[in-house]
């Protein structure tokens, strides 16, 4: 069965700092997408950035950066230059069930930004 | 492009009675999904239609949850009758029809807060 797992619950920066969110995975699957979802207050669910897992290289998307180990199963969400509209709480997610595309959710990480 | 509608946004019910939400996804997006997320929780899937058709149910409460995608557009999630536990923000997604070897992005409303007193 597949499993996500966050470790930790909440997170704290300092403005312009850098911050990295920890994530864990299980999959039976032989290739499969990894991301991470942000939450806000507004509880709109956004997409950060995803991972492919059969590209070595890590995904980038602006001041977002994924460090994907694929072996140790590990993915983990890098913030650079943490701005105070970072501030939310953020899902690592996995999809599973093959071609029904669903998703299951991390328990989340809430990141507070500090001016 | 409009996103992904759901209303009402708050609800605040109290036990035993029925609520009803409301999601209009994006156009030409065959695949819908209803998630509930409790406090504290990621959001957890409790049912995904394609057009108007049931993909997987398989968690959902289906003694006192319904819903329905009539017309492969818009669909309601139905509580009856609502327990404390029921509590939580209830989240509608959308996404393309999957193609092989692809993925979907799936698109999220702004979720329906619930408090059941």
């Amino acid at each position: 069965a597949q499993t996500v797992t966050q470790s930790q619950p909440e997170m704290s920066v300092q403005e312009a700092e850098t911050v990295t969110l920890s994530c864990t995975y299980d999959t039976s699957e032989s290739d499969y997408y990894l991301f991470w979802y942000k939450q806000p207050p507004s509880r709109q669910m956004i997409l950060v950035i995803r991972q492919e897992a059969y590209k070595q290289q890590n995904a980038t998307e602006n001041r977002f950066s994924v460090n994907f180990q694929k072996a140790a199963k590990s993915f983990s969400l890098k913030i650079s230059d943490s701005q105070l509209g970072d501030a939310a709480m953020y899902f690592c997610a996995l999809p599973y069930g093959g071609a029904t595309n669903k998703l299951i959710f991390g328990t989340g990480t809430l990141l507070a930004v500090q001016p | 492009e409009a996103g992904v509608a759901q209303s009402p946004r708050y609800k605040i019910i109290e036990k035993r009675q029925s609520v009803a939400f409301w999601c209009n996804p994006i156009s030409g997006h065959a695949t819908l999904y209803w998630y509930q997320q409790i406090l504290g929780q990621g959001p957890k899937l409790l049912i995904q239609f394609q057009n108007n058709g049931v993909v997987d149910d398989s968690q959902l409460p289906k003694d006192r949850f319904s819903a329905e995608r009539l017309k492969g557009v818009d669909s309601t999630l139905k509580i009856q009758p609502a327990k404390l536990e029921d509590s939580a923000v209830y989240l509608c997604a959308s996404s393309l029809r999957r193609l092989a070897g692809a993925y979907n992005e799936q698109f999220f409303g702004p979720g329906t807060r619930l408090t059941v007193l």
